[in-house]
This record gives structure tokens, C-alpha cells and sequence, in this order.
């Protein structure tokens, strides 16, 4: 089946790092994605992890081992409008590769 | 690149009544779209896969025949709402994405109320 797991909320302190984790279970491996929503808005694009190991973009970073099925984003020198639910998906693999959505982690920065 | 417009973004419709909304790849020719649906403090519960020029498959608990889906070109596909409820007032938000490519781009959403 395909399962996927993350925190429902976290708090950090504008300026410093947070990681935010998700387990999965899929039938067939075919990546991990990290996706940004505000409140009110739609999900916006943040990484793509196929392969073990960590990419990094600017202040986010994703990192992905497949053998765990763990994969996390990281942020850095965060800031408020961070402040926002970050969602892991993986791709399912019973044709189209339509993504099945964590239920998303809530994020809130505080001064 | 990879923009997703939707139209409209938000829209007020009386209970019996049916609301079309359109998604359109901007920039980019979408062999496949998705629909989803959005309850507040939830994560995308995804309703309907489409490709382009074939019927749409829905996922299970979705009436087809209330949530029509159309993909009439490789740039335009559209989720039409069918003698609309209250209970189907919600954030509908599509995807879309190019052949050969694994990340799908969202639309900015259509909030729906039916009163």
C-alpha cells in the first residue's frame, strides 16, 4: 500500500534551522518531492529527490534514503514568511505516477 | 516556465447550479492534469487523473458523473461541478505535467461556494 508519514506542526525561531521528516511506503520507488503551500494558495514546487542523498537549493535542502524510505527538508536562516505547510508526495506507481500527498507539516516562524 | 493558470479563482454558485473551471498550462504542453480537492487544514485529496484526448480516471468515492472532467487539448482541461451542494463548496486546485517529466506544477486554485 502506500502510506506516507510527516509531523503535523513544528515551531521554529525566525533565523534558525528546521528539518522537517516524512516516512513512506510505496509500491515501486519513483522519488520523493517537498512542495510549499501558504495558506490559501497552492502548493509551489521545492525539490525532486530520486537518488540517495542531499540536494540543496539556496536555504532548502532535501535529502532522500530509499533504503529507510525517510526523506527530509531542511531550512535554513529561516525567515517568517517560511511560515507555511510543507508537503511530501511520492509519486504512485499504478500508472500516470499521480502523487500521493502527506497530510502535510504546518510550519510557524516567531520572531 | 511550468505556469498553471486557473479560472476562476474563486466562485459563488447557488445549490442545483453547475460551476466550470478551467486549468490551462501556460507555458508548457500537459499530457496529464490533475484535480484535487482541498478541505481547510488538510492535505490534496486527489479526485481525477486526465490525459489528454482520453476519458479521465477518478479515484475511488468520486462520482464521475458529478465531477466532469474534460481534457480537450494539451493545454486546457476542465473540471465542470454538477448540480453543485453545499457540501461540494471546497478549494479545488489542478496540476499539470509535461511528457517525460516527474513534477507536477499547481494552479493557484478555485475556492468554490455554494449557497
Amino acid at each position: 500500500g502506500q502510506n506516507i508519514d510527516q509531523p503535523t506542526e513544528m515551531t521554529a525561531t525566525e533565523g534558525a534551522i528546521v528539518q522537517i521528516n516524512c516516512t513512506y511506503q510505496t509500491s515501486g520507488f519513483n522519488g520523493l518531492f517537498w512542495y510549499q503551500q501558504h495558506a490559501g494558495e497552492a502548493p509551489t514546487f521545492l525539490s525532486y529527490n530520486v537518488l540517495d542523498g542531499l540536494e540543496e537549493k539556496g536555504r532548502f535542502s532535501s535529502f532522500l534514503s530509499r533504503s529507510k524510505g525517510y526523506s527530509y527538508l531542511l531550512l535554513k536562516e529561516l525567515q517568517m514568511k517560511d511560515s507555511a505547510s510543507y508537503l511530501c508526495a511520492a509519486p504512485f506507481s499504478g500508472g500516470y505516477n499521480k502523487l500521493i500527498f502527506g497530510a502535510g507539516t504546518r510550519l510557524a516562524v516567531h520572531p | 516556465g511550468a505556469v498553471v493558470s486557473q479560472h476562476p479563482s474563486r466562485v459563488i454558485c447557488k445549490s442545483g447550479t453547475s460551476v466550470k473551471i478551467e486549468c490551462r498550462s501556460l507555458d508548457f504542453q500537459a499530457t496529464t492534469m490533475f484535480w484535487y480537492r482541498q478541505f481547510p487544514k488538510k492535505s490534496l485529496m486527489l479526485m481525477a487523473t486526465s490525459n489528454e484526448g482520453s476519458k479521465a480516471t477518478y479515484e475511488q468515492g468520486v462520482e464521475k458523473d458529478k465531477f466532469l472532467i474534460n481534457h480537450a487539448s494539451l493545454t486546457l482541461s476542465t473540471l465542470t461541478v454538477t448540480s453543485a451542494h453545499p457540501e461540494d463548496s471546497s478549494f479545488y486546485i489542478c496540476s499539470a505535467r509535461a511528457e517525460g517529466r516527474d513534477e507536477q506544477y499547481f494552479g493557484p486554485g478555485t475556492r468554490l461556494t455554494v449557497t
